[in-house]
């Protein structure tokens, strides 16, 4: 079962591009690499998730370099909703997803 | 389309008594699962659930919870009885087979359960 590092805490302004590392040294073969955000009082939603090389979509951009021991969530130009929890979660298929403590971002005016 | 729902969303016992939360998942969603979330800390898996089989339960303290998914669809968490510390965030995911070896999880708002 992969296990994932990444930082306690980052904090950002508003316009500022954003980008968070997840260290996932003994990701297996067969592992996706998803990442989820949290906000107060919901729970965790899907923002993206990749195997290799670069995904995009409306929300983020996941890149994973070629050993794949770790990847960047990147979100452009945040705003102030953009404060939650974000999750970097490392599996496949129906093996247990198992979630960190996360990255609080936090975003200033 | 609905997401997952739970009920309650707050949920204030005292020590010793008992407690159910309950989630219906998104339809379609032969998956599901209960986590449980601490103050500060990530979710954590206490049940998964395929259809009506629970096929991990490694993580569910099974002296005072137990969980049931009748017909594979709707699901219920108990807690009998509740102690201090299963203060939490209890939350309900579901999602469906995966292509490949994607499993994309789709998570219900959350019960906060509070144990006096």
């Amino acid at each position: 079962l992969a296990k994932t590092t990444q930082p306690i805490s980052m904090d950002s302004y508003e316009g500022q591009e954003v980008n968070i590392t997840c260290s996932h040294n003994n990701i297996a073969t067969n592992d996706y690499i998803t990442w989820y955000q949290q906000f107060p009082s919901q729970g965790p939603r899907f923002i993206i998730q990749g195997y290799k090389t670069k995904v995009t979509n409306e929300v983020a951009s996941l890149f994973i370099p070629a050993d794949r021991k770790s990847s960047t969530l990147s979100l452009p130009r945040v705003s102030l909703s953009d404060t939650a929890v974000y999750y970097c979660l490392v599996g496949s298929g129906y093996s247990t997803l198992t979630f960190g403590k996360g990255t609080m971002l936090l975003v200033s005016p | 389309e609905a997401g997952v729902v739970q009920s309650p969303r707050y949920k204030i016992i005292e020590k010793k008594q008992p407690v159910a939360f309950w989630c219906n998942p998104i339809s379609g969603h032969n998956t599901l699962y209960w986590y449980r979330q601490n103050l500060g800390q990530g979710p954590e898996l206490l049940i998964r659930y395929e259809n009506e089989e629970a096929v991990d339960d490694s993580q569910l303290p099974k002296d005072r919870f137990s969980a049931e998914r009748l017909k594979g669809v709707d699901s219920t968490l108990k807690i009998q009885p509740a102690e201090l510390g299963d203060s939490a965030v209890y939350l309900c995911a579901s999602s469906s087979p995966g292509t490949g070896f994607v499993v994309t999880q789709y998570f219900g708002p959350g019960t906060r359960l509070t144990v006096l």
